[in-house]
């Protein structure tokens, strides 16, 4: 079957523009998880779902980082005023319920210029 | 709070001979999970093995096997008959499992093995 998706698999923006990215995971995975890899760097988490609502969002950096499930399938991550520092691999990946395998996308490569 | 830590920044190995890579970890929770994670050049993360804390016996999926030892916190992985394929990003990983649910994975900083012809 297909796996995780993530689309687009780059994205270039000017610092202070807003972007969205978004997630496909597996049919019928109700867990999904956001992580950002810098360079150099193992990736680390940013946020979960559970179904429609996130389960832990302790990771998020601050207050320009938004993401959304609304209907427990795809999620958007949303980073609002973009800083360079902000330029990373974010990764997205699912699970089914209480299981403790992750599949990963692909990852989208932002960069904030 | 949990740590991952990859001491090693790279490592080279020749086709078909043996290769551990380290990892070590803190955590003062007595129940949790231990991944190994593959990333080539396309970024997709592929879990190569897992260990459950509780088990005594080491993990081994085909040419990969753990070395794994509770009291010293170390989570090895060894690759054997290594292969052109092997080359990529290994991330160490830990899991603190959540009673009912899903939980997010702590990743050390990753270790570039390069596999020569």
């Amino acid at each position: 079957g297909a796996g995780v998706s993530q689309t687009p698999s780059n994205k270039v923006t000017e610092k202070g523009k807003y972007v969205e990215l978004r997630c496909d995971p597996i049919s019928g995975h109700t867990a999904l998880y956001w992580y950002r890899q810098s360079l150099g760097q193992g990736p680390e988490f940013l946020i979960y779902f559970q179904g429609t609502g996130a389960a832990d969002d302790s990771g998020l950096p601050n207050d320009r980082f938004f993401a959304v499930r609304p209907e427990g399938s795809v999620s958007t991550l949303k980073i609002q005023r973009t800083e360079r520092g902000d330029s990373a691999v974010y990764l997205c990946a699912s699970s089914l319920s209480r299981n403790y395998e992750q599949y990963f996308g692909p990852g989208t490569r932002l960069t904030v210029t | 709070a949990q740590t991952v830590t990859q001491s090693q920044p790279e490592m080279s190995v020749q086709e078909a001979e043996t290769v551990t890579l380290s990892c070590t970890y803190d955590t003062s929770e007595s129940n949790y999970y231990l991944f190994w994670y593959k990333q080539p050049p396309s970024r997709q993360m592929i879990l190569v093995i897992r260990q459950e804390a509780y088990k005594q016996q080491n993990a081994t999926e085909n040419r990969f096997s753990v070395n794994f030892q509770k009291a010293a916190k170390s989570f090895s992985l060894k690759i054997s008959d290594s292969q052109l394929g092997d080359t990529a990003m290994y991330f160490c990983a830990f899991m603190k499992p959540q009673t009912g649910a899903n939980s997010k994975l702590t990743f050390g900083k990753g270790i570039t093995l390069s596999v020569r012809p």
